[in-house]
Protein backbone atom coordinates (compact mmCIF):
# COMPACT_ATOMS: atom_id res chain seq x y z
CA UNK A 1 0.00 0.00 0.00
CA UNK A 2 1.06 3.77 -0.46
CA UNK A 3 1.82 5.88 2.16
CA UNK A 4 4.04 8.07 4.47
CA UNK A 5 6.19 6.10 7.07
CA UNK A 6 7.35 7.71 10.31
CA UNK A 7 9.81 6.17 12.58
CA UNK A 8 10.45 5.66 15.37
CA UNK A 9 6.96 6.32 17.22
CA UNK A 10 8.53 7.13 20.62
CA UNK A 11 11.73 8.57 20.95
CA UNK A 12 13.88 9.28 24.00
CA UNK A 13 16.75 11.66 24.17
CA UNK A 14 19.36 12.78 26.78
CA UNK A 15 20.19 16.26 26.75
CA UNK A 16 22.21 17.54 24.30
CA UNK A 17 21.97 14.76 22.39
CA UNK A 18 21.18 14.50 18.33
CA UNK A 19 18.86 12.90 17.47
CA UNK A 20 17.35 12.03 13.53
CA UNK A 21 13.73 11.49 12.69
CA UNK A 22 12.91 9.44 9.74
CA UNK A 23 10.36 9.95 7.06
CA UNK A 24 10.07 7.80 4.21
CA UNK A 25 6.83 8.00 1.81
CA UNK A 26 6.21 5.72 -1.43
CA UNK A 27 3.81 8.19 -2.84
CA UNK A 28 5.64 9.48 -5.47
CA UNK A 29 5.00 12.96 -3.79
CA UNK A 30 7.46 15.87 -4.71
CA UNK A 31 6.81 17.90 -1.37
CA UNK A 32 7.48 16.76 1.90
CA UNK A 33 7.54 18.83 4.99
CA UNK A 34 8.25 18.36 8.60
CA UNK A 35 5.72 20.24 11.54
CA UNK A 36 6.11 20.10 15.06
CA UNK A 37 2.94 19.88 17.74
CA UNK A 38 3.49 20.82 21.59
CA UNK A 39 0.23 20.03 23.33
CA UNK A 40 -3.11 21.90 22.90
CA UNK A 41 -1.61 23.79 20.16
CA UNK A 42 -1.63 23.78 15.89
CA UNK A 43 1.49 22.67 13.85
CA UNK A 44 4.07 24.13 13.05
CA UNK A 45 6.40 24.39 9.78
CA UNK A 46 10.10 23.14 10.49
CA UNK A 47 11.74 22.73 6.77
CA UNK A 48 9.83 21.78 3.86
CA UNK A 49 11.31 20.31 0.57
CA UNK A 50 9.73 20.31 -3.05
CA UNK A 51 12.93 18.51 -5.05
CA UNK A 52 15.86 16.69 -3.86
CA UNK A 53 18.99 18.35 -2.59
CA UNK A 54 16.87 21.33 -2.11
CA UNK A 55 14.84 22.79 1.01
CA UNK A 56 13.25 25.57 2.86
CA UNK A 57 13.19 26.53 6.14
CA UNK A 58 9.79 27.22 7.60
CA UNK A 59 8.83 29.31 10.80
CA UNK A 60 10.63 27.40 13.69
CA UNK A 61 13.80 25.67 11.40
CA UNK A 62 16.40 26.95 14.23
CA UNK A 63 17.60 23.78 16.26
CA UNK A 64 16.50 21.45 13.41
CA UNK A 65 18.24 20.21 10.18
CA UNK A 66 16.99 18.17 7.49
CA UNK A 67 18.34 16.51 4.01
CA UNK A 68 16.96 15.44 0.82
CA UNK A 69 18.99 13.36 -0.70
CA UNK A 70 15.98 10.93 -2.11
CA UNK A 71 12.49 11.99 -3.36
CA UNK A 72 11.06 9.00 -0.72
CA UNK A 73 13.09 10.26 2.38
CA UNK A 74 13.27 13.32 4.16
CA UNK A 75 15.06 12.72 7.36
CA UNK A 76 14.83 15.36 10.47
CA UNK A 77 17.91 15.97 12.57
CA UNK A 78 16.88 17.51 16.01
CA UNK A 79 20.08 19.03 17.38
CA UNK A 80 21.38 20.02 20.88
CA UNK A 81 20.93 23.51 20.12
CA UNK A 82 16.96 22.86 20.21
CA UNK A 83 16.32 23.81 23.78
CA UNK A 84 13.29 22.74 23.63
CA UNK A 85 12.92 19.36 21.80
CA UNK A 86 10.10 17.47 23.37
CA UNK A 87 7.58 17.19 20.94
CA UNK A 88 5.08 15.30 18.47
CA UNK A 89 6.86 15.58 15.33
CA UNK A 90 4.35 14.95 11.81
CA UNK A 91 6.04 14.34 8.93
CA UNK A 92 3.73 14.57 5.33
CA UNK A 93 3.92 14.91 1.67
CA UNK A 94 1.99 16.06 -1.03
CA UNK A 95 1.84 16.41 -4.80
CA UNK A 96 3.28 19.60 -6.03
CA UNK A 97 0.56 20.24 -8.94
CA UNK A 98 -3.04 19.34 -10.04
CA UNK A 99 -5.97 19.96 -8.45
CA UNK A 100 -5.04 17.96 -5.46
CA UNK A 101 -2.44 18.74 -3.67
CA UNK A 102 -3.49 18.17 -0.11
CA UNK A 103 -1.08 16.27 2.25
CA UNK A 104 -0.48 12.73 3.62
CA UNK A 105 0.67 12.24 7.38
CA UNK A 106 2.91 9.94 8.77
CA UNK A 107 1.81 8.90 11.93
CA UNK A 108 4.10 11.04 13.86
CA UNK A 109 6.88 10.49 16.27
CA UNK A 110 7.10 11.63 20.04
CA UNK A 111 10.39 12.77 21.07
CA UNK A 112 10.49 13.19 24.79
CA UNK A 113 13.96 14.64 26.50
CA UNK A 114 14.76 12.92 29.56
CA UNK B 1 -1.10 38.76 12.40
CA UNK B 2 -1.05 34.51 11.45
CA UNK B 3 -1.02 33.56 7.93
CA UNK B 4 -3.96 30.98 8.95
CA UNK B 5 -6.40 32.20 12.43
CA UNK B 6 -9.22 29.82 13.65
CA UNK B 7 -11.35 30.37 16.97
CA UNK B 8 -9.58 27.88 19.11
CA UNK B 9 -12.80 26.48 20.46
CA UNK B 10 -13.73 24.93 22.14
CA UNK B 11 -17.24 24.30 20.98
CA UNK B 12 -19.48 21.90 22.96
CA UNK B 13 -22.48 20.46 21.17
CA UNK B 14 -25.24 18.32 21.57
CA UNK B 15 -25.74 15.39 19.19
CA UNK B 16 -27.88 16.79 16.18
CA UNK B 17 -26.46 20.13 16.35
CA UNK B 18 -25.25 22.60 13.20
CA UNK B 19 -21.87 24.06 14.16
CA UNK B 20 -20.02 26.02 11.40
CA UNK B 21 -16.29 26.85 12.15
CA UNK B 22 -14.37 30.20 10.66
CA UNK B 23 -10.80 30.39 9.06
CA UNK B 24 -9.36 33.75 7.75
CA UNK B 25 -5.91 33.79 5.96
CA UNK B 26 -3.92 36.72 5.27
CA UNK B 27 -1.56 35.88 1.68
CA UNK B 28 -3.76 36.35 -0.90
CA UNK B 29 -1.74 34.54 -3.55
CA UNK B 30 -2.86 31.33 -1.54
CA UNK B 31 -4.35 29.06 -3.86
CA UNK B 32 -5.63 25.37 -2.18
CA UNK B 33 -7.41 25.43 0.84
CA UNK B 34 -8.14 22.00 2.91
CA UNK B 35 -10.03 21.09 6.57
CA UNK B 36 -8.39 18.62 7.75
CA UNK B 37 -9.64 16.50 11.64
CA UNK B 38 -7.38 15.51 14.03
CA UNK B 39 -7.99 12.85 16.73
CA UNK B 40 -6.23 13.23 20.30
CA UNK B 41 -2.70 12.41 19.94
CA UNK B 42 -3.14 11.19 16.20
CA UNK B 43 -1.88 12.65 12.79
CA UNK B 44 -4.55 14.96 11.25
CA UNK B 45 -6.08 13.48 8.35
CA UNK B 46 -8.00 15.41 5.03
CA UNK B 47 -11.12 15.78 5.90
CA UNK B 48 -12.28 17.72 2.43
CA UNK B 49 -10.69 20.26 -0.14
CA UNK B 50 -12.37 23.31 -0.61
CA UNK B 51 -13.32 24.84 -3.75
CA UNK B 52 -14.42 28.29 -4.84
CA UNK B 53 -17.64 26.64 -5.60
CA UNK B 54 -18.32 25.59 -2.38
CA UNK B 55 -18.35 21.84 -1.63
CA UNK B 56 -20.35 19.45 0.08
CA UNK B 57 -19.29 15.68 1.40
CA UNK B 58 -22.29 13.98 3.33
CA UNK B 59 -23.12 16.52 6.57
CA UNK B 60 -20.13 18.29 5.31
CA UNK B 61 -20.39 21.24 4.02
CA UNK B 62 -17.37 23.87 3.09
CA UNK B 63 -17.25 27.31 1.41
CA UNK B 64 -14.36 29.90 0.42
CA UNK B 65 -14.64 33.80 -0.24
CA UNK B 66 -11.38 34.62 -1.99
CA UNK B 67 -12.47 38.40 -1.60
CA UNK B 68 -12.74 38.56 2.20
CA UNK B 69 -10.17 35.62 2.24
CA UNK B 70 -12.32 33.24 4.69
CA UNK B 71 -13.09 29.85 5.07
CA UNK B 72 -15.87 27.98 6.45
CA UNK B 73 -16.94 24.37 7.75
CA UNK B 74 -20.39 23.71 8.23
CA UNK B 75 -21.14 20.33 10.05
CA UNK B 76 -25.09 19.59 10.12
CA UNK B 77 -26.82 16.65 12.23
CA UNK B 78 -23.54 16.12 14.95
CA UNK B 79 -22.09 12.99 15.69
CA UNK B 80 -19.82 11.63 18.55
CA UNK B 81 -17.86 10.58 16.62
CA UNK B 82 -17.12 14.02 15.15
CA UNK B 83 -15.74 15.25 18.40
CA UNK B 84 -12.05 16.13 17.30
CA UNK B 85 -9.69 19.33 16.13
CA UNK B 86 -10.81 21.04 12.89
CA UNK B 87 -7.72 22.63 10.83
CA UNK B 88 -8.09 25.03 8.80
CA UNK B 89 -4.96 24.58 5.91
CA UNK B 90 -3.99 26.67 3.05
CA UNK B 91 -1.31 25.82 0.54
CA UNK B 92 0.76 28.94 -0.95
CA UNK B 93 1.49 27.20 -4.74
CA UNK B 94 3.53 28.48 -7.06
CA UNK B 95 7.23 28.80 -6.30
CA UNK B 96 7.64 27.26 -3.22
CA UNK B 97 4.86 24.36 -2.16
CA UNK B 98 4.22 25.85 1.37
CA UNK B 99 1.62 24.09 3.42
CA UNK B 100 0.40 26.03 6.51
CA UNK B 101 -1.43 25.58 9.46
CA UNK B 102 -4.34 27.21 11.56
CA UNK B 103 -3.89 26.39 15.09
CA UNK B 104 -7.28 24.22 15.11
CA UNK B 105 -10.58 24.70 16.21
CA UNK B 106 -11.60 21.81 18.67
CA UNK B 107 -15.31 20.46 18.46
CA UNK B 108 -16.66 18.59 21.63
CA UNK B 109 -20.41 16.68 20.85
CA UNK B 110 -22.15 15.38 23.99
CA UNK B 111 -25.35 13.06 24.29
Amino acid sequence: DGGITQSPKYLFRKEGQNVTLSCEQNLNHDAMYWYRQDPGQGLRLIYYSQIVNDFQKGDIAEGYSVSREKKESFPLTVTSAQKNPTAFYLCASSPLQGRNTEAFFGQGTRLTVV
Amino acid sequence: RKEVEQDPGPFNVPEGATVAFNCTYSNSASQSFFWYRQDCRKEPKLLMSVYSSGNEDGRFTAQLNRASQYISLLIRDSKLSDSATYLCVVNLLGGYNKLIFGAGTRLAVHP
